[in-house]
């Protein structure tokens, strides 16, 4: 069955640097994956979308790496601020608008 | 432009009863995904509907179920309430062909 990691479930970091989130993933091959940030009592909001054949993409201060040998994904968050502190999710198309999530990485920015 | 709404946003109910949960998608959406989300599963899927078919299932009982209307909105059921029902309902809604899912606020249903 689809097995989706996420590092750490909670990741503190220091205001201004830049935070890292993993997601790994096992048995399936999507034809692309997505970046979410939910915050607590909310519905999921979602951040970017990369496809397989699609090495990096990015949106202002989020940056998101795709590789398909790995099957890994990093999102990257630079100069980080305390506005940016949520629970990230990581989502895999799987076929016919069918998503897997992963369970999340809770990010705190400390001023 | 509205986003998803879904009613109710809380829920409490006793183990054997069954809920309706109810879903509005974004103008012009017309595809629907409901999810569960708890603290020791994540986001787990439910089913997906598009123009009032269930296209997708997830791996759930068959106490629950689900159907779209012709305007797009939805609704879930879950017959014979079990106390691990308790979770935050999530409905996510996206144009035809699109890749963003648009999520609502959820209904947090509590069973006891």
């Amino acid at each position: 069955s689809q097995k989706i990691e996420q590092n750490s479930e909670a990741l503190n970091i220091q205001e201004g640097k830049t935070a890292t989130l993993t997601c790994n993933y096992t048995n399936y091959s999507p034809a692309y994956l997505q970046w979410y940030r939910q915050d607590p009592g909310r519905g999921p909001v979602f951040l970017l979308l990369i496809r397989e054949n699609e090495k990096e993409k990015r949106k202002e201060r989020l940056k998101v790496t795709f590789d398909t040998t790995l099957k890994q994904s990093l999102f990257h968050i630079t100069a980080s601020q305390p506005a940016d502190s949520a629970t990230y999710l990581c989502a895999l198309e799987v076929g016919g608008n069918q998503f897997y999530f992963g369970t999340g990485t809770s990010l705190t920015v400390i001023p | 432009k509205a986003g998803v709404t879904q009613t109710p946003r809380y829920l409490i109910k006793t183990r054997g009863q069954q809920v309706t949960l109810s879903c509005s998608p974004i103008s012009g959406h017309r595809s629907v995904s409901w999810y569960q989300q708890t603290p020791g599963q994540g986001l787990q899927f439910l089913f997906e509907y598009f123009s009032e078919t269930q296209r997708n299932k997830g791996n759930f009982p068959g106490r629950f179920s689900g159907r779209q209307f012709s305007n797009s909105r939805s609704e879930m059921n879950v017959s014979t309430l079990e106390l691990g029902d308790s979770a935050l309902y999530l409905c996510a809604s996206s144009f035809p062909g699109g890749d963003e899912q648009y999520f609502g606020p959820g209904t947090r249903l509590t069973v006891t």
